[in-house]
């Protein structure tokens, strides 16, 4: 169990850019979350992957982010056209099943400049 | 829509000594999961302690334990002996039961805990 691992750990960029980020989870976890974390709050959902299938998006999820997860094993996550208000850590979680706990990785600090 | 209240921004104990984090939450789901998670300065969050709703028996781990009253849609977290180690921000978060209601979990906005030598 080497645990969620997330790449890369800080993020800076100018607004307006576009940026990636890539999350493996553990592997025989066929379930991964992502979740925004703004200074001083608890994360907030924003999109669950079953294998390969986005089953669950949040609002918060607008048009300039999409997230992957091809053939069920890492995915990624896209923001474009950055904002300011996009600047958070983005958390990464998978789990072995619905009724196992989730188990999180270090996540994304993201800073907009 | 489920929603999680944590009223205690921050708390401080000595430690060896007992502290209560309090947690109280919404939900219209009869059956779901409750959970304390902890998250260390720059660290990854870890999990604490799980309890399913439709147990009446209050979970434990070691140090940990909580208080989860049903009718009350409370969920407190007891931590007991309290080590330098436990300084953190405790998260306390509600996630469904059934598939149907989704699997993401909500988290309420967090509790640090300070621990004094």
């Amino acid at each position: 169990d080497t645990g969620v691992s997330q790449n890369p750990r800080h993020k800076i960029t100018k607004r307006g850019q576009n940026v990636t980020f890539r999350c493996d989870p553990i592997s025989e976890h066929n379930r991964l979350y992502w979740y925004r974390q703004t200074l001083g709050q608890g994360p907030e959902f924003l999109t669950y992957f079953q294998n390969e299938a986005q089953l669950e998006k949040s609002r918060l999820l607008s048009d300039r982010f999409s997230a992957e997860r091809p053939k069920g094993s890492f995915s990624t996550l896209e923001i474009q056209r950055t904002e300011q208000g996009d600047s958070a850590m983005y958390l990464c979680a998978s789990s072995l099943g619905r009724y196992q706990p989730q188990h999180f990785g270090d996540g994304t600090r993201l800073s907009i400049l | 829509a489920q929603t999680v209240t944590q009223s205690q921004p921050e708390m401080s104990v000595q430690e060896a000594e007992t502290v209560t984090l309090s947690c109280t939450y919404d939900t219209s789901e009869s059956d779901y999961y409750l959970f304390w998670y902890k998250q260390p300065p720059s660290r990854q969050m870890i999990l604490v302690i799980r309890q399913e709703a439709y147990k009446q028996q209050n979970a434990t781990e070691n140090r940990f334990s909580v208080n989860f009253q049903k009718a009350a849609k409370s969920f407190s977290l007891k931590i007991s002996d309290s080590q330098l180690g436990d300084a953190a921000m405790y998260f306390c978060a509600i996630g469904p039961f059934r598939e149907t209601s989704g699997s993401r979990l909500t988290f309420g906005e967090g509790t640090q805990l300070t621990v004094n030598p």
